[in-house]
């Protein structure tokens, strides 16, 4: 099946810091999405982007499927952004589950 | 996001009780979806429904039975579980098809004694 890699696996940051968050995949997508975790578990809709750019206030996001990896943006950071980012992928068609990576976990530090 | 619903949020159970969780999502999808997320491994899917048809079965343990009545509601009955078995369990939906956007219930966390 299809790999998903994330890194970096910890990142600490001071609030208003700027981060980049990575996911490889090993092969074509038909779906990526990046989700943030908060500390009840809740997945939260970040991004949904098997191609292209798309933005959203702080956040922004980039996948480049010729080179199968996508980025996640986070500018001038806050507390509240604090939690795991998990990249997610689906390659397969029909309705098929997705394959998530082991997740970026970002402390911001006031 | 409200669209997918989980309860009960919070179970815990012995190894020899039978219980059941609940998922409904009101997003007028025709998929939906069970993922485990235990402390030691990442996400994983566990059942797939499309059209109220399963479609996929992760290699899950029979102990672990899931029921999709309808569109809007699907369920995972559980029976004799085991002390690893504990772990926040996931709903997700989607439309039916390749490659649509996922949505997730805030989660079931599970503990078994």
């Amino acid at each position: 099946g299809i790999q998903v890699e994330q890194s970096p696996p910890d990142l600490i940051l001071q609030e208003g810091a700027n981060s980049t968050l990575r996911c490889n995949f090993s092969d074509s997508v038909n779906n990526l999405q990046w989700f943030h975790q908060n500390p009840w578990g809740q997945l939260i809709n970040l991004f949904y982007i098997p191609s292209g750019t798309k933005q959203n206030g702080r956040l922004s996001a980039t996948t480049v499927a010729t080179e199968r990896y996508s980025l996640l943006y986070i500018s001038s950071s806050q507390t509240t952004d604090s939690g795991v980012y998990f990249c997610a992928v689906d390659s397969g068609g029909g309705a098929d589950g997705l394959t998530f990576g082991k997740g970026t976990h970002l402390i911001i530090q006031p | 996001e409200t669209g997918v619903t989980q309860t009960p949020r919070h179970l815990v159970m012995g190894m020899t009780n039978k219980k059941s969780l609940k998922c409904e999502q009101h997003l007028g999808h025709n998929a939906m979806y069970w993922y485990k997320q235990s402390a030691k491994k990442p996400l994983e899917l566990m059942f797939v429904y499309s059209l109220e048809e399963r479609v996929e079965n992760n290699s899950v343990p029979s102990r672990f039975s899931p029921e999709c009545p309808n569109s809007s509601h699907l369920f995972l009955h559980l029976h004799t579980l085991q002390p690893e078995d504990s772990a926040l369990y996931l709903c997700a939906s989607s439309p039916a098809g390749a490659g649509y956007e996922q949505y997730f219930g805030p989660g079931t966390r599970l503990t078994v004694t």
